[in-house]
């Protein structure tokens, strides 16, 4: 089955204890892509990738490093999380050419939580 | 930059009622236009998209027609279902291929 997957889906940590939430797609996508989800903003983008060994800032990239040394796996490592992380991260990927460019397929999401 | 406004929720409608969400979009470009579904712990799956003006994406009885005119793509369906609860996303692609999410809406349908 075609599919991002993340993990973990739920994390409770604290501040400054850092974490990686892993993410790893089986459709050989080029591009993938991390978001956060916060009430009333919807989906912002923080980092994304074009390919494996290249990687961009995206809206809110501040706290957050990404690397993409491999192309199905793009992790998002938080080095010092701070109580404004807390929020639901999603992953996703896609093609970059043809008729599925533009068509993300999302993970289910991770909810972390900073103390 | 580029920007997409979608009403306010949530969103509360009996079982059969007819369903119209609205989006609004700013784009310097032409860009091509989709609706986003994310059921409840789930991550979010493409519901319909259109391309270019005039264009209707249709899905699952959900329906959505580009308007370049009032730059617009409004969501509709004739008659939502129970199963039809969850939050909605409109979202613009434009140059780059870089999404544009607006900041959802939550629709609660009651049995």
């Amino acid at each position: 089955e075609a599919q991002v997957t993340q993990n973990p889906r739920y994390l409770i940590t604290v501040t400054g204890k850092k974490l990686t939430v892993t993410c790893s797609q089986n459709m050989n996508h080029e591009y993938m892509s991390w978001y956060r989800q916060d009430p009333g903003l919807g989906l912002r983008q923080i980092y994304y990738s074009m390919n494996v060994e290249v990687t961009d800032k995206g809206d809110v990239p501040e706290g957050y490093k990404v690397s993409r040394k491999e192309k199905r796996n793009f992790p998002l490592i938080l080095e010092s999380p701070s109580p404004n992380q807390t929020s639901l991260y999603f992953c996703a990927s896609r093609q970059t050419t043809g008729s599925g460019a533009n068509v993300l397929t999302f993970g289910a999401g991770s909810r972390l939580t900073v103390l | 930059g580029d920007s997409v406004t979608q009403m306010e929720g949530p969103v509360t409608l009996s079982e059969e009622a007819c369903l119209t969400i609205n989006c609004t979009y700013t784009a310097t470009g032409y860009p091509s236009l989709f609706w986003y579904v994310q059921y409840p712990g789930e991550g979010l799956q493409l519901l319909l998209k259109a391309t270019k003006a005039d264009d209707k994406g249709s899905n699952k009885g959900f329906e959505a027609t580009y308007r370049k005119e009032t730059t617009s793509f409004h969501l509709e369906k004739g008659s939502v279902q129970v199963s039809d609860s969850a939050v909605y996303f409109c979202a613009l692609s434009d140059y780059g291929n870089k999404l544009v999410f607006g900041a959802g809406t939550i629709l609660r349908v009651k049995s």
